[in-house]
């Protein structure tokens, strides 16, 4: 089975910080990645498909891109509404995820 | 409005059976595959199963396989979770979402707001 690693498991950041969080395959993947956004007691939210295209509404701050077998989530400059817990997903497995905080 | 919703969550005891429901609207139900995924506690997010826009297949994560069975009406936009045999690992919220495919293989576009199960004596 392909194993995603997501790292870091939690990033503390400032409102205006670029982020970065990495998704790593165990194994060459196709580009069917996607990105989800998940704030405490709520649903996941769809951020990035096909590990690059953005989802309907979500802002253009958020960015998706791929490298071999290493996939990247970026935040260009980090909102208040943006604190949340991210995962990563391949086909059925999702990364363990990594809680954005406030620094 | 699309949008899914869940229902049938409960606490259960150990060994007992549930039947989860998902009632979809907004959107033509038999033109996706559906999932259930879900979230222990304090947990990330654990896929369950899928099933085929037709429902013709289904699939399933070995941690519920044989205990589980996964099903839809589409003409009642509803799908369905079987637990069977429940253990108090499979405390969680379980959500439904939809593919963004037919087959089960793409990204998940449109979740449900989840509904909780507890196995507990």
């Amino acid at each position: 089975d392909i194993q995603m690693t997501q790292s870091p498991s939690t990033l503390s950041a400032s409102v205006g910080d670029r982020v970065t969080i990495t998704c790593r395959a165990s194994q060459t993947i196709t580009g069917w990645l996607a990105w989800y956004q998940q704030k405490p007691g709520k649903a996941p939210k769809l951020l990035i498909f096909q590990a690059s295209s953005l989802d309907s509404g979500v802002p253009s701050r958020f960015s998706g891109s791929r490298s071999e077998t290493e996939f990247t989530l970026t935040i260009s400059s980090l909102q208040p509404d943006d604190f949340a817990t991210y995962y990563c997903q391949h086909g059925w497995t999702f990364g363990q995820g990594t809680k954005v905080e406030i620094k | 409005q699309v949008q899914l919703v869940e229902s049938g969550g409960g606490v259960v005891q150990p060994g007992r059976s549930l039947r989860l429901s998902c009632v979809a609207s907004g959107f033509t139900f038999n033109n996706n595959g559906v999932h259930w995924v879900r979230q222990a506690p304090g947990k990330g997010l654990e896929w369950v199963a899928v099933i085929w826009h037709d429902g013709s297949k289904e699939y399933y994560a070995d941690s519920v396989e044989g205990r589980f069975t996964i099903s839809r009406d589409n003409p009642k936009n509803t799908l369905y979770l079987q637990m069977n045999s429940l253990r108090a690992e499979d405390t969680a919220v379980y959500y439904c979402a939809r593919d963004r495919g037919k087959y089960g293989w793409d990204a998940f576009d449109i979740w449900g707001q989840g509904t909780m199960v507890t196995v507990s004596s």
